[in-house]
């Protein structure tokens, strides 16, 4: 069974920093783009990132580039999202997932969210 | 990379079919055939029914389907049944290897 446990929300102050953690199993994680998408409260859902198989590309919503980094471990079958310079917008629920099939086309199993609160 | 237009809500009753319109642009929706639905019910993460435009995940209902053309989607819900009542996603892969999604269209079920 594919499972997607996120870590690492909680409150910060605006212009501080966190470590999003994503951890995987059920699956061989290495064959997979992986994703961060958040929704914050009582809105919709936004792409924020994602990363290829190998790490070798990734790829950002335009409001958070320069700000925050995907990157993965896949011999711990982990992906994070190190956030910096947050904003009171950033506050949201943030969603590992996972591609259905192994190509980059859409986000076929998701984790439980972590709540990252932005405020002073 | 502006958000999808999807209606806010959409409403009918038990057995009835309702149809969510999801529209792009060219830069999204109309160059790639790789629209994805979400369904998401209050409180839970969403939930993959529709991925490459019109192909369903296993285990998912068959009442659910969806097409393309041009620049918008769309998602029909035939059949309505209460547990319909949720919010739906659209998604769509975009020029830059981004994805966005949609504003979200609120399902309730008379």
């Amino acid at each position: 069974e594919v499972q997607l446990v996120e870590s690492g929300g909680g409150l910060v102050q605006p212009g501080g920093s966190l470590r999003l953690s994503c951890a995987a199993s059920g699956f061989t994680f290495p064959r997979f783009w992986m994703t961060w998408v958040r929704q914050a409260p009582g809105k919709g859902l936004e792409w924020v990132a994602n990363i290829k198989q190998d790490g070798s590309a990734e790829y950002y919503v335009d409001s958070v580039k320069g700000r925050f980094t995907i990157s993965r471990d896949n011999a711990k079958a982990s992906m994070y999202l190190q956030m910096t310079s947050l904003r009171v917008d950033d506050t949201a629920v943030y969603y590992c997932a996972r591609s259905k099939v192994t190509g980059n086309s859409d986000f076929g199993y998701w984790g439980q969210g972590t709540l990252v609160t932005v405020s002073s | 990379q502006s958000a999808l237009t999807q209606p806010a809500s959409v409403s009918g009753s038990p057995g009835q079919s309702i149809t969510i319109f999801c529209t792009g642009t060219s830069s999204d929706v109309g160059n790639y055939d790789l629209v994805s639905w979400y369904q998401q019910h209050p409180g839970k993460a969403p939930k993959l029914i529709i991925y490459e435009v019109n192909k369903r995940p296993s285990g998912v209902s068959d009442h659910f389907s969806g097409s393309k053309s041009g620049n918008t989607a769309s998602l029909t819900i035939s059949g309505l049944q209460p547990e319909d009542e949720a919010d739906y996603y659209c998604c769509s892969f975009a020029d830059s290897d981004t994805f966005v999604f949609g504003t979200g269209a609120k399902v309730t079920v008379l």
